[in-house]
């Protein structure tokens, strides 16, 4: 099956300093990814939606400067949080649709990213 | 948007024994029915899903049952492991359509050996 990969799978930063979360699919194209954020013992809540070649959409109450998504190629999309924070401590995944010739439209999971802010 | 809701929130069930988890959904839009599992400090993954078209489907010793009129679908799993412990979600949508995915609350299943 579709495999969706993500780096690191858990990082303990400084306060104020940036970090990049990885989100690769490695064995299928995608054109659309999803972030998303998760506190302990929580659902999982959708931050952004994005889109190769264009700008991600944000979901309301997510600051787009405070959480930067690229998605540069069809297989790699990037979530950068910057100046990070303790409250910004959290787990981090990604989901990729899957791609053109996909009939079913599945979602596919990163393995998460933890982030740890001192 | 759609509001998911899961029933229970944590179910303890004696190893060999049946577990039940009941989504229930807002949008009558949706035609798409997964259920995730999620361990410990990794991702969901899939465990099985069913359309709309389909009133129940059968994986070894999962599976799920959809009512659309009741708008409600649920996650059996029979004959429980140890291994089946975990948080299972529900998260219904229109595939090719809104693609926002919202996931139910979550349900803790903890198989008591």
């Amino acid at each position: 099956g579709a495999v969706v990969s993500q780096h690191p799978s858990w990082v303990i930063c400084k306060s104020g300093t940036s970090v990049k979360i990885e989100c690769r699919s490695l064995d299928f194209q995608a054109t659309t990814m999803f972030w998303y954020r998760q506190f302990p013992k929580q659902s999982l809540m959708l931050m952004a939606t994005s889109n190769e070649g264009s700008k991600a959409t944000y979901e309301q109450g997510v600051e787009k400067d405070k959480f930067l998504i690229n998605h540069a190629s069809l297989t790699l999309s990037t979530l950068t949080v910057t100046s990070a924070h303790p409250e910004d401590s959290s787990f981090y995944i990604c989901s990729a649709r899957g791609g053109s010739g996909s009939t079913t439209g599945e979602l596919f999971f990163g393995e998460g990213s933890r982030l740890t802010v001192l | 948007g759609e509001n998911v809701e899961q029933h229970p929130s944590t179910l303890s069930v004696q190893e060999g024994d049946s577990a039940v988890i009941k989504c229930t959904y807002s949008d009558s839009a949706s035609n798409y029915f997964p259920w995730y599992k999620q361990e410990l400090g990794k991702g969901p993954q899939l465990i099985i899903d069913i359309r709309s078209n389909v009133g129940e489907k059968k994986d070894q010793r999962i599976a799920v049952t959809l009512n659309k009129t009741a708008k409600h679908f649920s996650l059996h799993i029979t004959e429980t492991q140890p291994e089946d412990s975990a948080v299972y979600f529900c998260a219904p949508r229109t595939l090719f359509g809104n693609e926002k995915l919202t996931f139910g609350t979550g349900t803790r299943l903890t198989i008591i050996p």
